[in-house]
């Protein structure tokens, strides 16, 4: 069945990186994505990648994809305290398609 | 644009009430969905719709009800509530195109006393 694990908890400080990684189980998945919730709002599409590549760079954030071990990660850059919040990893067959998600990551930055 | 908006924000309704939560997009988009959010389960589909006129059943589709009468709106009904159908409620958009980006509504806060 389709499955998607994130571990639950990132605690980093101001300026590190972040890097946040997600498991998938599904391996006709088309597309993986990142989204980051913030509290008490809904979630905003941060970048997604196809699952035919291994790598998208956007700004801050860079996408990781291992497709032989089904590994996503998500890694930013200088991390700041505005950072902090919950980010789900997802996955979809394709368009039109539902996302199943994983359960959050949630990421603390201390300054 | 405003892209999607839901309403209410909050609700609190006691056992047996009946509510709808009403979805709006503006972006034209074919494909609308309703998601749930618990504590520790991340977010389940409810239902969805590929279009004005047809839905579907997702993952957790019992209780629940859903219309698109419109294409810019996506009503999701409760007949019924329970005490488990508290949760926060997410609706979103997309085209039926590459890349399939999902466009998220604020949410909706609804408790079931």
């Amino acid at each position: 069945g389709e499955d998607v694990e994130q571990s639950l908890f990132l605690s980093v400080r101001e300026g590190d990186s972040s890097v946040i990684n997600c498991t998938y189980t599904d391996s006709s998945s088309t597309y993986l994505y990142w989204y980051k919730q913030e509290p008490g709002a809904g979630l905003q599409l941060l970048t997604y990648i196809f699952s035919n590549m291994d790598m998208k760079q956007d700004q801050r954030l860079t996408v990781l994809l291992n497709k032989k071990d089904k590994h996503l990660s998500l890694r930013i850059a200088d991390t700041q305290t505005g950072d902090s919040a919950i980010y789900f990893c997802a996955e979809s067959m394709g368009a039109g398609t539902a996302l199943i998600f994983g359960k959050g990551t949630t990421l603390s930055v201390s300054s | 644009n405003a892209g999607v908006t839901q309403t209410p924000k909050f609700r609190v309704l006691k056992t047996g009430q009946s509510m709808t939560l009403l979805c709006a997009q503006d972006m034209n988009h074919e494909y609308m969905y309703w998601y749930r959010q618990d504590p520790g389960m991340g977010l389940r589909l409810i239902h969805y719709s590929v279009g004005e006129g047809t839905t579907a059943k997702g993952e957790v589709p019992d209780g629940y009800n859903v219309s698109r009468l419109k294409k810019q709106n996506f009503l999701l009904g409760l007949e019924s509530a329970a005490p488990s159908q508290t949760s926060v409620y997410f609706c979103a958009s997309s085209f039926p195109a590459v890349g399939n980006e999902q466009y998220f509504g604020p949410g909706t806060r609804l408790t079931v006393t």
